[in-house]
Parts: structure tokens; C-alpha cells; sequence
């Protein structure tokens, strides 16, 4: 069974950083882009980040460009976002999800980030 | 980026009867590789999204046979030929074609 448990979220300030964890099982994780995908209270998802199976092509929405940094560490199965200098609008549950034809087949719980001062 | 447009954005439906989404996209969604990534997903409250149908008509693992996907671009559908109780919720859609990958608004199914 494909599991997909986030960590890493809470409550920061404006301006501070985040590291966003993601542990994968059930599944051969080395093969796969992953991603994450964001939900900010209320509203629909967005896709923030993907990353391909060996970590050498990485794709950003321009909301987070120079500021979140995806990586990945296949001997680990695990997914990381790295997220610097924060703002409120990055407040969201932040979603790991495994990408199977250009989207998400499974996706883990989620989360929770919340920026604010 | 690549605007989806769905509607109803709200859709009471009666159990038992036949339901309808549709979903427009701003661009052509045919990929260079000559698939259409165009997904569905449902959320129910609380829950993580869960994808339902991929590549337009194709219906994920364990989905019902009751939801089925259509449309050739710009617009697509999908169909719920008999609602039951637990198909409440919002339904997406989403493109994965164009990067930054988009969704839907969303539309929010309930029970009448």
C-alpha cells in the first residue's frame, strides 16, 4: 500500500523557514517524480514543486521560485521542501503526492503550515 | 498559466440520479507526446484529494464504475450516472500539460 506521512509544518513568523519532510512506503520510490501541492484554507489545490525519479529536473510555481527549494533522497524515500522567507499567503496545507501521469496518484495528509506574526 | 474553469460550482443532487461537471480549459491540453493529461479528483471534507479519473476517461483503481470522464478539449466532463451518499463533496479538475500544473475552482456536490 502506497503511504505517503508529511512532517516538519507549525507556526512561523513572516520572513522565517520551514523544512517540509515527506516519507514514503509501499511503493519503489527511486522511479517516481514526486511533488508537492498546497491547499490554503478554503481554497482549491495548487501545485508548487515536482521533481524528477534522480532529483536532476525540478519545477517551481512562480509564487515560490528562489524561495522553496524541492530535493529528494532515494536511498532515504523521502522528499523534502525547504522553504525560505515565508509569507502569509504560504500559509496552506502542504501535500506530498506522487506523480503518475503528469499528477498526483496518491497523496499523503498533508502538513499544516501557518505564517503569520 | 493555464486557467481551468469548471462548472456548476455548486450542484445539489438528488441520490440515485444522474450528476454533470464540466471543465474548460483556456488552452489546448494535448502534450507534446500526444496525451491529453487532463485529471478529475474529489475531496470530501477532511480528506486529502483523491484522484478519480486520469488521461480524461480513465478511471483510477477502486473507483466506482458509476463516474465516468469525457471530452476531447476545450471542454470536459464528468459524469455521475447514479449519485450515492459518499460521493459528497468537491470535485476538481486539473491539467498537468502545461507547467505550473493547474486546477479547477471547484465544484460542491451535496445532497438536496
Amino acid at each position: 500500500e502506497v503511504q505517503l506521512l508529511e512532517s516538519g509544518g507549525g507556526l512561523v513568523q513572516p520572513g522565517e523557514s520551514l523544512r517540509l519532510s515527506c516519507a514514503a512506503s509501499g511503493f519503489t520510490f527511486s522511479i517516481h517524480w514526486m511533488g508537492w501541492v498546497r491547499q490554503a484554507p478554503g481554497k482549491g489545490p495548487e501545485w508548487v514543486a515536482t521533481i524528477k525519479e534522480d532529483g536532476s529536473e525540478k519545477y517551481y510555481v512562480d509564487s515560490v521560485k528562489g524561495r522553496f527549494i524541492i530535493s529528494r533522497d532515494n536511498a532515504k524515500n523521502s522528499l523534502y521542501l525547504q522553504m525560505d522567507r515565508l509569507r502569509a499567503e504560504d500559509t496552506a496545507m502542504y501535500h506530498c503526492a506522487r506523480v503518475v501521469g503528469h499528477s498526483g496518484d496518491h497523496w499523503g495528509q498533508g502538513s499544516r503550515v501557518t505564517v503569520s506574526s | 498559466d493555464v486557467v481551468m474553469t469548471q462548472s456548476p460550482l455548486s450542484l445539489p443532487v438528488t441520490l440515485g440520479q444522474p450528476a454533470s461537471i464540466s471543465c474548460k480549459s483556456s488552452q489546448s491540453l494535448v502534450h507534446r507526446d500526444g496525451y491529453t493529461y487532463f485529471h478529475w479528483f474529489h475531496q470530501r471534507p477532511g480528506q486529502s484529494p483523491r484522484r478519480l479519473i486520469y488521461l480524461v476517461s480513465n478511471r483510477d483503481s477502486g473507483v466506482p464504475d458509476r463516474f465516468s470522464g469525457s471530452g476531447s478539449g476545450p471542454d470536459f466532463t464528468l459524469k455521475i450516472s447514479r449519485v450515492e451518499a459518499e460521493d459528497v463533496g468537491v470535485y476538481y479538475c486539473m491539467q498537468g500539460t502545461h507547467w505550473p500544473w493547474t486546477f479547477g475552482q471547484g465544484t460542491k456536490v451535496e445532497i438536496k
